[in-house]
């Protein structure tokens, strides 16, 4: 079975303090790791991917194949980080987006 | 470039009745994808259409829902009879099947449908 679990509902922190978001997920085969992130009154947007290995905000990602892990990092958060992020999965090709329940990121002053 | 559209942004309609949500995507995006989250739970998949062709439709949830992509290019949704249970925000993604960004799904801003 597809799933992505993000255990964790609400993560607070202080601006400059490390982030981590965490992300594991369950899957038959060789899946594509995404985080999209939703900014307050915006829409859903990628924020990044595993097969780009790229750092985008400051934010990293590294796909654990053997703990099935895609954990979402940043090391010192800034207080427009605040949003809510997603993890997701998909098999290759043009398949459909398996999202995790999301976490809430909040930086405070 | 215009994003992915729908409209409307937000519907308030009475158990019973029927409800029609629409999806532009962005133009030469030939993938289309509808999801769905209900409140407190995760954003799932409704369906994919290859341009005009329903490509996978396992995620919907029962035969009150209707999806069509006639000609290619926008979308409709349609919940007809419309229940309780299909309140929550409903999003549309597309994504070009050829070039730059076919592993990308460009999100709508979503309709948020209220049954009552």
């Amino acid at each position: 079975a597809q799933r992505v679990t993000q255990p964790e509902k609400l993560l607070s922190v202080f601006k400059g303090a490390p982030v981590e978001l965490k992300c594991n997920y369950s899957y038959s085969g060789s899946p594509e790791l995404f985080w999209y992130v939703q900014y307050s009154r915006q829409r859903l947007q990628l924020l990044l991917r595993h097969i780009s290995r790229e750092s985008i905000k400051g934010f990293t990602a590294d796909l654990n194949k053997g703990e099935t892990s895609f954990h979402l990092k940043k090391p010192f958060a800034q207080e427009e980080d605040s949003a809510m992020y997603y993890c997701a999965l998909s098999g290759t090709g043009f398949q459909k987006l398996v999202f995790g329940t999301g976490t809430r990121l909040l930086v405070s002053p | 470039e215009a994003g992915v559209t729908q409209f409307p942004s937000h519907s308030v309609i009475e158990k019973g009745q029927t409800v029609t949500l629409r999806c532009d995507p962005i133009s030469g995006h030939d993938n289309l994808y509808w999801y769905r989250r209900v409140m407190g739970k995760e954003i799932k998949f409704l369906l994919h259409f290859v341009k005009e062709s329903k490509q996978d439709e396992s995620g919907m949830p029962n035969n009150r829902f209707l999806a069509e992509r006639t000609g290619g290019t926008y979308s409709t949704l349609k919940v007809q009879p419309a229940e309780l249970e299909d309140s929550g925000v409903y999003f549309c993604a597309s994504s070009p099947l050829w070039g730059p960004g076919t592993d990308t799904q460009y999100f709508g801003p979503g309709t948020r449908l209220t049954v009552l």
